[in-house]
């Protein structure tokens, strides 16, 4: 099971680019990178899951280097709204069988006004 | 996307009873459900995996005639705590593995919150 790093905290102001980074050198060949939020007392919401290079969808990107043992969250222009923890986790592969996903301490990421 | 649910949202008991908490895969079908806890201020943990038609399979450290897991059907799994107490207190989410295109992806339910006095 590949183990996630990401910071612990970070801070930032409505209408900026926040750019969360991961590190995951042990990542398999078949396994994808997810990225969730979570709000106090609600279950996980997916944001965008990504194999390599970049991808993009209506609220976030996810940008995967050529040799996939880090990837970077990128949430534009965000609002007091995105406050929230962000766990990146790496696992469900394409075709896998049953692959459990182990979550890391997440990003806990304060906007301000 | 896909849609977890979780029943009930809440519940109070009393020490020595059991709860049974449900989580349904709403629009698609999961062979696999998943259950966490989580304690305030921190990370989830996973407590066991939930195969369709098998036995779960439970992490080191969690008891399995405590937490007791059934997967009856590919859309449904349910928690039972038996006899809680209030170190069982803690925030319970389960999540269901369903496919997006290619890809497998989890889909979280809301949690349930229970409260053990």
């Amino acid at each position: 099971l590949a183990k996630t790093t990401q910071p612990i905290s970070m801070d930032s102001y409505e209408g900026q680019e926040v750019n969360i980074t991961c590190s995951h050198n042990n990542i398999a060949t078949n396994d994808y990178i997810t990225w969730y939020q979570q709000f106090p007392s609600q279950g996980p919401r997916f944001i965008i899951q990504g194999y390599k290079t970049k991808v993009t969808n209506e609220v976030a990107s996810l940008f995967i280097p050529a040799d996939r043992k880090s990837s970077t969250l990128s949430l534009p222009r965000v609002s007091l709204s995105d406050t929230a923890v962000y766990y990146c986790l790496v696992g469900a592969g394409l075709y896998s069988s049953a692959s459990k996903i182990i979550f890391g301490s997440g990003t806990r990421l304060s906007i301000r006004p | 996307g896909a849609v977890v649910s979780q029943h009930p949202s809440r519940v109070i008991c009393k020490s020595g009873t059991s709860v049974k908490i449900e989580c349904r895969s709403l629009d698609f079908q999961a062979t696999t459900m998943f259950w966490y806890r989580q304690f305030p201020k921190q990370s989830l943990m996973l407590m066991a995996t939930s195969n369709e038609g098998s036995k779960a399979t439970y992490e080191q450290g969690v008891e399995k005639d405590k937490f007791l897991i059934n997967h009856a059907s590919l859309t449904l799994s349910t928690l039972t705590v038996t006899s809680a107490h209030p170190e069982d207190s803690s925030f319970y989410i389960c999540s269901a593995r369903g496919r997006q295109g290619n890809t497998d992806t989890q889909y979280f339910g809301p949690g349930t919150r229970l409260t053990v006095l």
